[in-house]
């Protein structure tokens, strides 16, 4: 499985946007970029995916490099309900599984 | 948006005996299920994929005989760790692969205590 880079903790202030990195520079054509974050003993939720264009949902966006080797989450406005750790994960779909990394472990503070 | 399910939420066993924890796709079939296991301020470790009306697939490293995987409907997945010893106590979190789609959800994990 191609692997991820990410940074290990992150602080952000409440109210304001959130750049979160990761760099998969051995991501290969086929390979879709996704993200999941876990809160406190639960279990992880998606949070959005994206293969080349970047991608906007409710939740996030996903700004993906024009050559595919880095990816960022950008979390508009931080609330302290987005502390969790982030997982940026790469994935091909049918007849593959989910890695996880070590993530980046969001703090929000007020 | 999608759900997926684990029951119990947690247990507490004795050492030796077995336990079984379920996970449900409750608005969604799934062939694909995968199944976790997670130690305090650890990440996600894969322990097998599940795959309805076939044999699980074990990572290495991981006994197929003592964390038995039953999948044997589109919507239901179940773990068994048999003799249970408290190494064993974890976070364990199921995953299912919607069929159309292929996005991946996650339970809410079961906190397993062996005692």
């Amino acid at each position: 499985d191609a692997k991820t880079t990410q940074p290990n903790s992150m602080e952000s202030n409440e109210e304001e946007p959130v750049h979160l990195p990761c760099n998969h520079s051995t991501i290969s054509g086929t390979d879709y970029i996704h993200w999941y974050r876990q809160l406190p003993s639960q279990g992880p939720e998606y949070v959005i995916h994206g293969l080349t264009s970047n991608v906007n949902n409710r939740m996030a966006s996903l700004a993906i490099a024009e050559d595919r080797k880095s990816s960022t989450l950008i979390l508009h406005r931080a609330t302290l309900r987005d502390a969790a750790v982030y997982y940026c994960i790469l994935y091909t779909g049918t007849a593959s599984k989910l890695t996880f990394g070590t993530g980046t472990r969001l703090q929000v503070t007020l | 948006g999608a759900v997926v399910s684990q029951h119990p939420s947690w247990v507490i066993c004795k050492s030796g005996t077995s336990v079984k924890i379920e996970c449900r796709s409750l608005d969604f079939q799934a062939t694909t299920m995968f199944w976790y296991r997670q130690f305090p301020k650890q990440s996600l470790m894969l322990m097998a994929t599940s795959n309805e009306g076939s044999k699980a697939t074990y990572e290495q490293g991981v006994e197929k005989d003592k964390f038995l995987i039953n999948h044997a409907s589109l919507t239901l997945s179940t773990l068994t760790v048999t003799s249970a010893h408290p190494e064993d106590s974890s976070f364990y979190i199921c995953s299912a692969r919607r069929n159309s789609g292929n996005t991946i959800y996650f339970g809410e994990g079961s906190w397993l205590t062996v005692v």
